[in-house]
Parts: structure tokens; C-alpha cells; sequence
């Protein structure tokens, strides 16, 4: 079965710095698909980016990219220019073809004014 | 395009009544999913279906549980005798299933308080 770990509970930084969330996942495909997604306090699940893991290409979407390590099983995102609006749990999530999602345990990440 | 609608966003109900819930997914979108999250944790997955087939539930799924998706539109989740352990956000989810089209839809969630 797979696994999906965050390792931060929780981070803090001050409005635009930049800040990486870690994950790291374990499975025995070689296919499938990798997510970040972000819950801002009493809202809907929004997805914020995606990665397939046939592509060594990092995704990037405007201030949100990854670093996708395969062989390492590691998946982390970087906020470039963090704003207010950026305050949510982030959850990373894995899945195997067009199935069900994994997701960590998240990590809850304020920013600062 | 409307998003993942549920309903009810809330539901306050007392132990040993059963509840049910339903979600509206995304027009067109063929696959849907149910999940459940409580405080502080990542969502976990209860059950799938494409179109009106379920083709998977989670072994959380006990047998008080039960989910229909009875024309390949809407889904409906019943919770029979409701236990206090029940309580959580009861998350609802939509994808096209091919493609880019993996990507899911998260609809609002309706939140369950057993009493």
C-alpha cells in the first residue's frame, strides 16, 4: 500500500519569503501521479499542482513549483513571494492511474504580515 | 461550470440515527469520490465509482455505510445508526478520469457532528 509522509506539522514565515513543504512517498509503481493541495481554514480543497512521475520535468504554476526527486521518493513544493492568502494546510497527495488519492497528514502553514 | 456541490454542509444528529448525504459532481465527470476527514488529518478515501459502477471501497467502510450513484450523476452516502466516531467532514470529489483529466474536484464537504 502506499504512503504519503509530511514531516512538518506546521511552518511560519514572514509575507514574501519563500517556503518549501516537504513530502516524501512510498510505493512500488512506476506510474502515477503526485499533488499538492491546499485547505484554507473552513474552505474547500483547492489543487494547487500536479506532477507525473514519467515526466523528470518539475511542474511549476505561477508562484508554486516543485522539486520531484523520484528516486528518492521525495516530492516537496516551494512558495516563492508568499502572500496572506497563501495561509492553509497544505496536504500532498499520491495517486495510481485515475484512483483514489493518498494524503499525508499535511502541514499547516501561516504567513506572517 | 459549477463546481462539486454537497448537501448539507452541516448535520447535527443524535447517536443511532442514520444520515444521509449527497454530492453533485462536476457535469460530464464520469468518476466520483468519497472521503472522509477528521480535525487535523489528511482526507482518507471511503469509496469510488465510474458512472454508476462502484469499484472500490475502503475496508473503513464498515456495513452501516453504504453509497449509491444510481443513474451516474449524483451519489448519495448513508450512514446507518450513526456512532459518535462518525463525526467528521464527509468530503465528496469529481474527475473526468483520463488525461489530465485525473485531476479531482473537491466539493465544499458536509460536516457531521454526532451527539
Amino acid at each position: 500500500a502506499q504512503t504519503v509522509t509530511q514531516s512538518q506539522p506546521e511552518m511560519s514565515v514572514q509575507e514574501a519569503e519563500t517556503v518549501t513543504l516537504s513530502c516524501t512517498y512510498d510505493t512500488s509503481e512506476s506510474n502515477y501521479y503526485l499533488f499538492w493541495y491546499k485547505q484554507p481554514p473552513s474552505r474547500q480543497m483547492i489543487l494547487v499542482i500536479r506532477q507525473e512521475a514519467y515526466k523528470q520535468q518539475n511542474a511549476t504554476e505561477n508562484r508554486f513549483s516543485v522539486n520531484f526527486q523520484k528516486a528518492a521518493k521525495s516530492f516537496s513544493l516551494k512558495i516563492s513571494d508568499s502572500q496572506l492568502g497563501d495561509t492553509a494546510m497544505y496536504f500532498c497527495a499520491f495517486m495510481r492511474g485515475a484512483q483514489k488519492l493518498v494524503f499525508g497528514q499535511g502541514t499547516r502553514l501561516t504567513i506572517n504580515p | 461550470d459549477t463546481g462539486v456541490s454537497q448537501d448539507p454542509r452541516h448535520k447535527i444528529t443524535k447517536r443511532g440515527q442514520n444520515v444521509t448525504f449527497r454530492c453533485d459532481p462536476i457535469s460530464e465527470h464520469n468518476r466520483l469520490y468519497w472521503y472522509r476527514q477528521t480535525l487535523g488529518q489528511g482526507p482518507e478515501f471511503l469509496t469510488y465509482f465510474q458512472n454508476e459502477a462502484q469499484l472500490e471501497k475502503s475496508r473503513l467502510l464498515s456495513d452501516r455505510f453504504s453509497a449509491e450513484r444510481p443513474k451516474g450523476s449524483f451519489s448519495t452516502l448513508e450512514i446507518q445508526r450513526t456512532e459518535q466516531g462518525d463525526s467528521a467532514m464527509y468530503l465528496c470529489a469529481s474527475s473526468l478520469g483520463r488525461g489530465r483529466s485525473y485531476e479531482q474536484y473537491f466539493g465544499p464537504g458536509t460536516r457531521l457532528t454526532v451527539t
